[in-house]
């Protein structure tokens, strides 16, 4: 059954380092997510991604963050200049969702551990 | 914007009993309801998932209903087994540009 694949597993960063979460979506999904999980707490959607601009974002997704799709297979998250309370699971989705209102099932990759130091 | 309660936080069955979670959301305009398993270093999978045009749905052991009325679901596991033991979210979206907004996670535990 196709997976979506994130990397790393685990990323650990200095405070104030740019990092960049690299997801592999299913390949026929259009429509790319990227959500936070802080320890202990609710998974926090951050921003959705289709057709190449961001479609919605939340308010925690700020200036320090920026997603692109730089080819055909990859998405990616990239945080500016990191703060230790960026530490959290980061979990990328994809879904075959074809328009803003189509609800699709989203299918998640097992995350990348951020750890900020 | 969309809140998503979900009740209990915990909670422990002896195998072979049913188990039942339940959520309330605020957004009226919310028409999707999905629910997730998240094992220990793994993402949430989906379960099942049920759409504002259906009060119930079911898939084997696993069941979903729907109030639209009082803004409420629930999942519902019959003959709990020791593999459902994982944490368990529910979540509320209103379309597919929409991120989902999920429930806060119940810790189900089987006894055996």
């Amino acid at each position: 059954e196709p997976e979506v694949t994130q990397t790393p597993s685990h990323q650990v960063t200095q405070m104030g380092q740019e990092v960049i979460l690299r997801c592999v979506p299913i390949s026929n999904h259009l429509y790319f997510y990227w959500y936070r999980q802080i320890l202990g707490q609710k998974v926090e959607f951050l921003v959705s991604f289709y057709n190449n601009e961001i479609s919605e974002k939340s308010e925690i997704f700020d200036d320090q963050f920026s997603v692109e799709r730089p080819d055909g297979s990859n998405f990616t998250l990239k945080i500016r200049s990191t703060k230790l309370e960026d530490s959290a699971m980061y979990f990328c989705a994809s879904s075959r969702a074809t328009d803003r209102y189509d609800n699709q099932p989203q299918h998640f990759g097992d995350g990348t551990r951020l750890s900020i130091l | 914007g969309e809140n998503v309660e979900q009740h209990p936080s915990t909670l422990s069955v002896q195998e072979g009993d049913s188990a039942v979670i339940k959520c309330t959301y605020s957004d009226s305009a919310s028409n999707y309801f999905p629910w997730y398993k998240q094992e220990l270093g793994k993402g949430p999978q989906l379960i099942i998932d049920i759409r504002s045009n259906v009060g119930e749905k079911k898939d084997q052991r696993i069941a979903v209903t729907l109030n639209k009325t009082a803004k409420h679901f629930s999942l519902h596991i019959t003959e709990t087994q020791p593999e459902d033991s994982a944490v368990y979210f529910c979540a509320a979206s209103r379309g597919g540009a929409d991120g989902l907004t999920f429930g806060k996670g119940t810790h189900l535990i089987i006894q055996p």
